[in-house]
């Protein structure tokens, strides 16, 4: 079975600076999809950015990007030019790209702060 | 608004009680999932339906959880003879399958249920 590990509970950062999330992973397929989740308060999940295995590059959006290490099993995040909004829990989250298989799996998320 | 919606918002049962909850997906979507999000872990998966067929059950939904999506669109969550552990968050997201793209997830706002 996939898990997905977030060794950070919780992570603060000053306005306008970077922050890099921690994720790692453990898989035995070769095809699948790796997600940034975010949670903030009261408010529903949305996605933040998604990487697929079999691509190379590093998937960027904005001001947010990953640093996706296949051999390693790690996917963290990071954010650059940190603002107030941005204060929410992260969630890491994998699915299989194997057919059939749609549940994502979490990680137990970062809560991340935002200091004016 | 066009996103997932999720009723009720908030539940309070007592023990031994059945409650039901509704999931409205996202209209054209027809893939629908449930996960479970407990105090200060990530959502954990449940099942999911592709239009009105259930696809896929975790271990975690015991004889006493049963979902149904009858027509394909809205689907309802049942727990049966609540008990404390059951409190938790009811994340309901949905999908739009498409052959070799990525189906992202939209969650709504969840369900917290409490059971005294």
């Amino acid at each position: 079975a996939q898990t997905v590990t977030q060794s950070q509970p919780e992570m603060s950062v000053q306005e306008a600076e970077t922050v890099t999330l921690s994720c790692t992973y453990d898989t035995s397929e070769s095809d699948y999809y790796l997600f940034w989740y975010k949670q903030p308060p009261s408010r529903q999940m949305i996605l933040v950015i998604r990487q697929e295995a079999y691509k190379q590059q590093n998937a960027t959006e904005n001001r947010f990007s990953v640093n996706f290490q296949k051999a390693a099993k790690s996917f963290s995040l990071k954010i650059s030019d940190s603002q107030l909004g941005d204060a929410a829990m992260y969630f890491c989250a994998y699915r299989s790209g194997r057919g059939g298989s749609e549940k994502l799996v979490f990680g137990k998320g970062t809560k991340l702060t935002v200091n004016p | 608004d066009t996103g997932v919606s999720q009723n009720p918002r908030h539940k309070i049962t007592k023990r031994g009680q059945n409650v039901t909850f509704r999931c409205d997906p996202i209209s054209e979507h027809n893939r629908l999932y449930w996960y479970r999000q407990t105090l200060g872990q990530g959502p954990e998966f449940l099942t999911y339906f592709q239009n009105e067929a259930q696809l896929e059950k975790s271990r975690l939904l015991s004889d006493r959880f049963s979902a149904e999506r009858p027509k394909g669109s809205f689907s309802t969550l049942e727990i049966q003879r609540t008990e404390q552990g059951d409190s938790a968050m009811y994340l309901c997201a949905s999908s739009l399958a498409r052959l070799a793209v990525n189906n992202e997830q939209f969650f709504g706002p969840g369900t917290r249920l409490t059971v005294l």
